[in-house]
């Protein structure tokens, strides 16, 4: 089946530390994948995409992520952390079906103490 | 502003009880979908369309109805609930219908059925 798995329901980490927010995918052919971020009482915001092309994507507020075709992984990444990137955060990937059909991690929730 | 709107923000009906959740986009976009989010489930398409009268099934469309009679409005129908479908519902958009398009969101319907 193809999916996306995100292993941790939780990551804590300090203000001004870097973030790693983890990511693999289980897909047949090239793999879209999708960040998208949760802010309490709102909808997703996309963050970033891997359509091809370089393995690091920028994004969005400072956020970057990584594909790794051997490892089937797409971790997004912060250098710097803030407070305010405290939010849920959802993988994606974006199926080859035709037309939009995306498929969502469960989502991982970032806190990020002051 | 370029958004995606859905009323109402909160309901709490009964069981059988009728109702409608719509969502409308400002963006001229083909592609519109409706996700329901459940705890530990991430987010899970209900129905979508790729246009105006052309709407399929998603993954969890039992209990569930749509329509696409204009491009901007894409209103979702519990035509009898059921305690079940207590869950947070978003609508989304995307300028077309590749797999290559990010998807904007609505602020979401938190339901309740009782």
């Amino acid at each position: 089946a193809q999916s996306v798995a995100q292993p941790e329901d939780q990551v804590n980490v300090a203000e001004g530390n870097p973030l790693t927010v983890k990511c693999t995918y289980s897909v047949s052919g090239n793999p879209y994948l999708f960040w998208y971020v949760q802010y309490p009482n709102r909808g997703l915001q996309f963050l970033l995409k891997y359509i091809t092309g370089d393995n690091l994507v920028k994004g969005s507020y400072g956020f970057e992520a990584e594909f790794n075709k051997s490892q089937t992984s797409f971790h997004l990444k912060k250098p710097s952390a803030l407070v305010s990137d405290s939010a849920l955060y959802f993988c994606a990937v974006s199926l080859n079906t035709g037309f939009q059909k995306l498929v969502f991690g469960t989502g991982t929730r970032l806190l990020v103490s002051p | 502003e370029a958004q995606v709107t859905q009323n109402p923000r909160y309901l709490i009906t009964v069981t059988g009880k009728k109702l409608t959740v719509t969502c409308s986009q400002n963006m001229n976009h083909e592609y519109m979908s409706w996700y329901r989010q459940d705890p530990g489930l991430g987010l899970r398409q209900i129905y979508y369309s790729m246009n105006v009268e052309v709407t399929d099934k998603g993954d969890v469309p039992e209990g569930y109805k749509v329509s696409r009679k204009e491009k901007r409005n894409f209103p979702l129908i519990l035509e009898s609930p059921s305690p079940n479908q207590t869950s947070l519902y978003f609508c989304a958009s995307s300028r077309g219908q590749g797999r290559s398009y990010e998807q904007y969101f609505g602020p979401g319907t938190r339901l309740t059925v009782t």
